[in-house]
């Protein structure tokens, strides 16, 4: 299986603050990764694929970046809206596995 | 837009086998896209369990893969998720999800699955 590694596993920041999440594969997966939001009691939701392209309806203020083994979630001018959880997933191969979220709440 | 509805007994009995359905509206089932599996235990993170392609074919996680049974009702537009031998270890919250690419775009709300005798 390959692991999912996401940094840090929670942070705390203001409305308008820049926010990155780190996630770091096992292995080379090349631009084969997904992050996902999720709120609490709600289902996730994709927000960027392939590593860096914004799913339909996801505001551009989310972008993504990296390949091999090393990505980046970047929130640019945090909303009221994005406290969340944040998960990134390597589709690369079976099983599909998730980093263990990343927690961004409220300073 | 395809829409996913989880249902199934909120309370299995250890050892028992949990059973869910998906619900599949606004589009069909036989489309070109992988159906997924995937839950969450309470406070934790996601774990995928398999999935079904519109042929029948499947994917498994190999750590559920002697438990688990993804299948497909296409007069139904539903698919469904038997697990078996279930433990409290299997107290999760159940989704589906539409997959292409190996990426879940669209998920089901969840169905919480308890074990407890």
């Amino acid at each position: 299986d390959i692991q999912m590694t996401q940094s840090p596993s929670s942070v705390s920041a203001s409305v308008g603050d820049r926010v990155t999440i780190t996630c770091r594969a096992g292995q080379d997966i090349s631009s084969w990764l997904a992050w996902y939001q999720q709120k609490p009691g709600k289902a996730p939701k994709l927000l960027i694929y392939a590593a860096s392209i914004l799913q339909s309806g996801v505001p551009s203020r989310f972008s993504g970046t990296g390949s091999g083994t090393d990505f980046t979630l970047t929130i640019t001018s945090l909303q009221p809206e994005d406290f969340a959880v944040y998960f990134c997933q390597q589709a690369d191969s079976f099983p599909l596995t998730f980093g263990g979220g990343t927690k961004v709440d409220i300073k | 837009q395809v829409q996913l509805q989880e249902s199934g007994p909120g309370l299995v009995k250890p050892s028992g086998t949990l059973s869910l359905t998906c619900a599949v509206s606004g589009g069909s089932i036989s489309s070109t896209y992988w159906w997924n599996w995937v839950r969450q235990p309470p406070g934790k993170g996601l774990e995928w369990i398999g999935e079904i392609y519109h042929t029948g074919s499947t994917n498994y996680n190999p750590s559920l893969k002697s438990r688990v049974t993804i299948s497909m009702d296409k007069s139904k537009n539903h698919l469904s998720l038997n697990l078996t031998s279930v433990t409290a270890a299997d107290t999760a919250m159940y989704y589906c999800a539409r997959g292409e690419y190996n990426y879940a775009f669209q998920w089901g709300q969840g169905t919480l699955v308890t074990v407890s005798s």
